[in-house]
């Protein structure tokens, strides 16, 4: 089982700023396939990004992903006030289990 | 638009049963695989189950590997989860989630429901 660890645990920033949310494999994810995901409170994830780089549709433009082996990173060039909320990375390189990391919380300062 | 109700919550004793739904429409429902994902109360994501778009495969986590069963009704549009020999640690909300690709599935969630709290508590 591929274990995912997202570092920081929290990051606080002011809208406008640059936010950068890392994503480690325990072993590669050599496939590319890492999704990233953003949920607020008392609401279901939507997905963001996927095979790495990809944004699903309705993402903006002010996200992109990058990465590949085993660190990956979610950048959100400048973040929204919109963008608070918690971002979970997830790995689905070829077999099942599917994981998810430990999240990501992104607070106004 | 893609839809996925989940319905079937509730509070259940250790030990018990209970099967929850996830009703979609929107798309064609035969044509994708489809997940059950949950999340203990203040946690983070837990990926459960997921069946392939023809209910020919399916397969679990090692938590729920023998208790949970994942299944669907393609001429109903209608997936899903049954739970049986219930644990504290099964408590959750549980949300449905199509797969991002069509026919064998990819592993990843392109939409979600709203999910379903399943208590289970003596």
């Amino acid at each position: 089982e591929i274990v995912l660890t997202q570092s920081p645990a929290s990051l606080s920033l002011s809208p406008g700023e640059k936010a950068t949310l890392s994503c480690g494999a325990s072993q590669s994810v050599s496939s590319g396939h890492l999704a990233w995901y953003q949920q607020k409170p008392g609401l279901a994830p939507r997905l963001l990004i996927y095979d790495t780089t990809n944004r699903a549709t309705g993402t903006p433009d002010r996200f992109s992903g990058s990465g590949s082996g085993t660190d990956f990173t979610l950048t959100i060039s400048r973040v929204e006030p919109e963008d608070f909320a918690m971002y979970y990375c997830q790995q689905y390189d070829f077999l099942p289990p599917f994981t998810f990391g430990q999240g990501t919380r992104l607070d106004i300062k | 638009q893609v839809h996925l109700v989940e319905s079937g919550g509730g509070v259940v004793q250790p030990g018990r049963s209970l099967r929850v739904s996830c009703t979609t429409s929107g798309f064609t429902f035969s044509r994708y695989g489809m997940h059950w994902v949950r999340q203990a109360p203040g946690k983070g994501l837990e990926w459960v189950a997921t069946i392939w778009y023809d209910g020919t495969n399916e397969d679990y986590a090692d938590a729920v590997k023998g208790r949970f069963t994942i299944s669907r009704d393609n001429f109903e549009n209608t997936l899903y989860l049954q739970m049986n020999s219930l644990r504290v640690e099964d408590t959750a909300v549980y949300y449905c989630t199509r797969d991002l690709a069509d026919y064998a599935p990819a592993g990843t969630f392109d939409y979600w429901g709203q999910g379903t709290l399943v208590t289970v508590s003596s």
